[in-house]
């Protein structure tokens, strides 16, 4: 596609739910890239991969995150058990590959509230 | 963490130019210079990246340093539509760990441009 598509565009869970977040990357783009930012905060990296595989899990705060890529295209971050402190705008971004000196191109973003 | 220094806010008026600074002090010979900007209510933007040599595109000019521990992103003429948070970013491209090719944002430079 022209750009990185992230769906849903918001979501309202409520707490104890699981969600799902979905990104489609640029078509061609190996890297794949997830972030949060919480209110008024900056970026936190989250995990990347390079083809299907995720060689940097460290950002996941916790256990009840994970994240699939299938096909080196299309990933899924998913949460179980939502707490409000998940509450946040998760980004996802494709590069054309994690050694790219090319910039990464972002979705808009699914706005995740927990209630 | 590649750390980056750039100041909280700056203001200017529309149509004049802008000049945003960012010091890398810590910089190491493969890192590569990014910036990107964020609107209100989207995703982070890719604007410009350089390595050595001064840069220019259609969104901006990057100048660096010539001992590359800090550069500056010139908006020649600031638009309305100009207004958001700018993030200068340091990006490895080489040497060893999982931390290779992401990108850490900070808490970025906030430019408000007044009619």
């Amino acid at each position: 596609g022209a750009g990185v598509s992230q769906s849903p565009s918001n979501k309202v869970t409520e707490k104890g739910k699981d969600v799902e977040l979905r990104c489609d990357p640029i078509s061609g783009h190996t890297a794949l890239y997830w972030y949060r930012q919480s209110l008024g905060q900056g970026l936190e990296f989250l995990i990347y991969f390079q083809g299907n595989s995720a060689p940097d899990k460290s950002g996941l705060p916790s256990d009840r995150f994970s994240a699939e890529r299938t096909g080196g295209s299309v990933s899924t971050l998913t949460i179980q058990r939502t707490q409000q402190e998940d509450s946040a705008v998760y980004l996802c971004a494709s590069s054309l590959g994690f050694l790219s000196r090319d910039g990464y191109t972002f979705g808009s973003g699914t706005r995740l509230t927990v209630v | 963490d590649a750390k980056t220094t750039q100041p909280n806010s700056m203001e200017s008026n529309e149509e004049e130019p802008v000049h945003l600074p960012c010091n890398h002090s810590t910089i190491s010979g493969t890192d590569y210079i990014h910036w990107y900007r964020q609107l209100p209510s989207q995703g982070p933007e890719y604007v410009i990246h350089g390595l050595t040599s001064n840069v220019n595109n259609r969104m901006a000019s990057l100048a660096i340093a010539e001992d590359r521990k800090s550069s500056t992103l010139i908006l020649h003429r600031a638009t309305l539509r100009d207004a958001a948070v700018y993030y200068c970013i340091l990006r490895g491209t080489s040497g060893r760990g999982s931390t290779l090719g992401r990108l850490y944002f900070g808490r970025g430079t906030q430019l408000t441009v007044w009619p």
